[in-house]
C-alpha cells in the first residue's frame, strides 16, 4: 500500500496569513493526489485535484503543487472558514490511501 | 438538486450484520463509480471500497474485503454496503461519495477524485 504522510499534523495560524501544508507519499504517486477540506462535524470536500487543478467552486487562494511523492498544498491569506482539517489522497493505485489530516487552527 | 444521503447505522452488536444505503439525486447515478469512506471517532479519512458504473470493477480495502459487499441498482439510483461480522474497530461514520473519473491518457492510469459526498451515516459496534 502508498503510505501518504502530511505534515504538520497540525498548525496554528492566523487570518490573512500564508499556509503550507505537504503530503508524502511513500512512492510516486505521479499526479494522482487529490487535497479535501473538513470542516468540524461536516463532510469532507474536494479542494483540489490531480496534484494542481483547482475544483469548481472552490477560492483561488487554494492551490496544489507537486508530483511524484512530495505535494503541496497552500493556502493564501487564510480566512476564517478555511480553519479545518485537511487530507490528502492518492488514486494511483487501490488501495486509495489518505494522509493522516493537518488541522488548521486560529492563533 | 445534486445531493447523496446515507441510511442504515445504527448501534449493531459485536458480530452483527448491517446494510447501509445511499441514495443519489440530482445527476445521472449510473454515470458515475461511487465509494464508501469511514472516518473512526477523532481519527482520519480510510477508503472501504468503490465500485465501477455496472459493477464489473470492484475494490475493497484489505480491512473489510471478505466481510463488506458493496452494490449499487441503478434504476433506484442507489448504492449499499451490506456489512458483517462487524467488529469494534468497525465504529465510525461511513460516507458515501461520487466518484469522478478522468482519463489518464494514452497507458496511464485513469485520474479518480470524490467530487461529491454524503452527510455520512453512523455505525457504533459495541455490546
Amino acid at each position: 500500500d502508498i503510505q501518504m504522510t502530511q505534515s504538520p499534523s497540525s498548525l496554528s495560524a492566523s487570518v490573512g496569513d500564508r499556509v503550507t501544508i505537504t503530503c508524502r507519499a511513500s512512492q510516486s504517486t505521479n499526479t494522482y493526489l487529490n487535497w479535501y477540506q473538513q470542516r468540524p462535524g461536516k463532510a469532507p470536500k474536494l479542494l483540489i485535484y490531480g496534484a494542481s487543478s483547482l475544483q469548481s467552486g472552490v477560492p483561488s487562494r487554494f492551490s496544489g503543487s507537486g508530483s511524484g511523492t512530495d505535494f503541496t498544498l497552500t493556502i493564501t491569506s487564510l480566512q476564517p472558514e478555511d480553519f479545518a482539517t485537511y487530507f490528502c489522497q492518492q488514486n494511483y493505485r487501490v488501495p486509495w490511501t489518505f494522509g493522516q489530516g493537518t488541522k488548521v487552527e486560529i492563533k | 438538486q445534486v445531493n447523496l444521503v446515507e441510511s442504515g447505522g445504527g448501534l449493531v452488536k459485536p458480530g452483527g450484520s448491517l446494510r447501509l444505503s445511499c441514495a443519489a439525486s440530482g445527476f445521472t447515478f449510473g454515470d458515475y463509480y461511487m465509494t464508501w469512506i469511514r472516518q473512526a471517532p477523532g481519527k482520519g479519512l480510510e477508503w472501504v471500497s468503490y465500485m465501477s458504473t455496472s459493477g464489473s470493477a470492484i475494490y475493497y480495502a484489505d480491512s473489510v474485503r471478505g466481510r463488506f459487499t458493496i452494490s449499487r441498482d441503478n434504476a433506484k439510483n442507489s448504492l449499499y454496503l451490506q456489512m458483517n461480522s462487524l467488529t469494534a474497530e468497525d465504529t465510525a461514520i461511513f460516507y458515501c461519495a461520487r466518484v469522478r473519473r478522468r482519463s489518464g491518457g494514452l497507458l496511464k492510469n485513469n485520474y479518480f477524485e470524490m467530487d461529491l459526498w454524503g452527510q455520512g451515516t453512523t455505525v457504533t459496534v459495541s455490546s
